[in-house]
């Protein structure tokens, strides 16, 4: 099946840094991607939509000068949380749709964040 | 309301037991569903498909009753790898996906 990478797979950082996370698809090309965050025994609640070529999407509630996404090409979306604090600290996922199948979306393993 | 409501769980069954979810959704107009399952700390894999007509992967029954909207996930025969967390997924048509907030599922020995 499609697979789609992300990195780091885990990182701590102290507050007030900045943290960029990278989702790649392997394999084919994703003109969308999206970012989901998952706090603990909570279900994933979509941040936003990522598009490649054009801004992304924000759900209501996700900060948009807060949470940084770029789709600069169509196997790579970056999420940059900036300015972190510890209540930003969480399960970040992204998933990736296969054009080739219109309904399939491929996770990345996920990176957890750790604000100090 | 939540767009996808499932079952709190946690579900603790003895090998060899059949455990059913239930889910239910909000939004008549939502396309295609899914259940997937997602193990601690790792990313969410697909498990199957739901279709209307009702669907079966080995041990897994999947059903959907679109009058009543709502999903179900049967799986006969519980192993000790079936423990995991069973999240019902819906795809309202806006292309990304509406997840419910998981039944876990341990089974024990």
């Amino acid at each position: 099946g499609a697979v789609v990478s992300q990195h780091p797979s885990w990182v701590i950082c102290k507050s007030g840094t900045s943290v960029k996370i990278e989702c790649r698809s392997l394999d084919f090309q994703a003109t969308t991607m999206f970012w989901y965050r998952q706090f603990p025994k909570q279900s994933l609640m979509l941040m936003a939509t990522s598009n490649e070529g054009s801004k992304a999407t924000y759900e209501q509630g996700v900060e948009k000068d807060k949470f940084l996404i770029n789709h600069a090409s169509l196997t790579l979306s970056t999420l940059t949380v900036t300015s972190a604090h510890p209540e930003d600290s969480s399960f970040y996922i992204c998933s990736a749709r296969d054009l080739g199948i219109a309904d399939t979306q491929y996770f990345g393993p996920g990176t957890r964040l750790t604000v100090l | 309301r939540k767009e996808v409501e499932q079952d709190p769980g946690p579900f603790n069954v003895p090998e060899g037991a059949t455990v059913a979810f239930n889910c239910t959704y909000s939004n008549s107009a939502s396309q295609s569903f899914f259940w997937y399952r997602q193990d601690c700390r790792k990313e969410p894999k697909l498990l199957m498909s739901v279709y209307s007509s009702g669907n079966e992967d080995g041990r897994f029954t999947a059903q959907l009753n679109r009058a009543s909207q709502y999903i179900s996930l049967l799986i006969r025969d519980s192993k000790l790898s079936d423990s995991a967390t069973y999240l019902c997924v819906v795809n309202t048509g806006r292309r990304a996906l509406t997840f419910g907030s998981g039944t876990r599922l341990q089974v024990q020995p």
